[in-house]
């Protein structure tokens, strides 16, 4: 089963509003957790690292007022993306490290902005 | 920094052929290397990684890949793909640093496997 739980998968949302996408660790607490973001036909690209407890760290380039991260708890993190427009839209996809040094990575939001 | 080359953005090949995904890496530091495969509209599963010990590592669903440290490279190899096979495949790499790594990934290959 899935070990790591991205919700919703696809949402269409109307430029100028805000979308929360969810991503929940089953199987492990997490103290942190990866956001990328993947363009079509390219690689995923980390957009920022969603620490539990305290502030996310953002990659360089990443307006972090525009893609809010909320870790809440061992097992939930957030991203908003506030006021979209279409050049958000994209495919939204979080991981999970695990002590294995690997990752579990959610099943991916794709998201379209109109 | 590192950064991840897949030389091939797109490979079609027949079912049951041999096929060979090409992944070079390049960082001034000491790596671990990863294979994963992305089918259309899902997230990313873990194919097999290299951490340390033998240079050939096995994976899922018959995939096996060659770490070559003199040549930067860990291509990805099946003897005998499957339809089922069809996907988008990513070589990425992380460092050693500390316990919550981060990866660098490759733009993908999109493996075709026609009948």
């Amino acid at each position: 089963g899935a070990v790591v739980s991205q919700h919703p998968s696809w949402v269409i949302c109307k430029s100028g509003t805000s979308v929360k996408i969810e991503c929940r660790s089953l199987d492990f607490q997490a103290t942190t957790m990866f956001w990328y973001r993947q363009f079509p036909k390219q690689s995923l690209m980390l957009m920022a690292t969603s620490n539990e407890g305290s502030k996310a760290t953002y990659e360089q380039g990443v307006e972090k007022d525009k893609f809010l991260i909320n870790h809440a708890s061992l097992t939930l993190s957030t991203l908003t993306v506030t006021s979209a427009h279409p050049e958000d839209s994209s495919f939204y996809i979080c991981s999970v490290p695990t002590g294995s040094i690997s990752a579990f990575f959610g099943q991916g939001t794709r998201l379209t902005v109109v | 920094a590192q950064s991840v080359t897949q030389l091939d953005s797109q490979v079609p090949v027949f079912e049951e052929a041999p096929v060979e995904l090409r992944c070079n890496y390049s960082s001034s530091v000491s790596v671990y290397l990863f294979w994963y495969v992305q089918y259309p509209n899902q997230g990313l599963q873990l194919l097999l990684k290299y951490l340390s010990g033998s240079t050939l590592v096995k994976g899922i669903n018959g995939f096996e890949a060659e770490f070559n440290k003199s040549q930067t490279s860990f291509h990805l190899r099946k003897p005998s793909v499957h339809i089922s096979d069809t996907a988008e495949y990513f070589c990425a790499v992380s460092d050693f640093g500390g316990s919550n790594y981060k990866l660098t990934f490759g733009k993908g290959t999109l493996l075709t496997v026609n009948p």
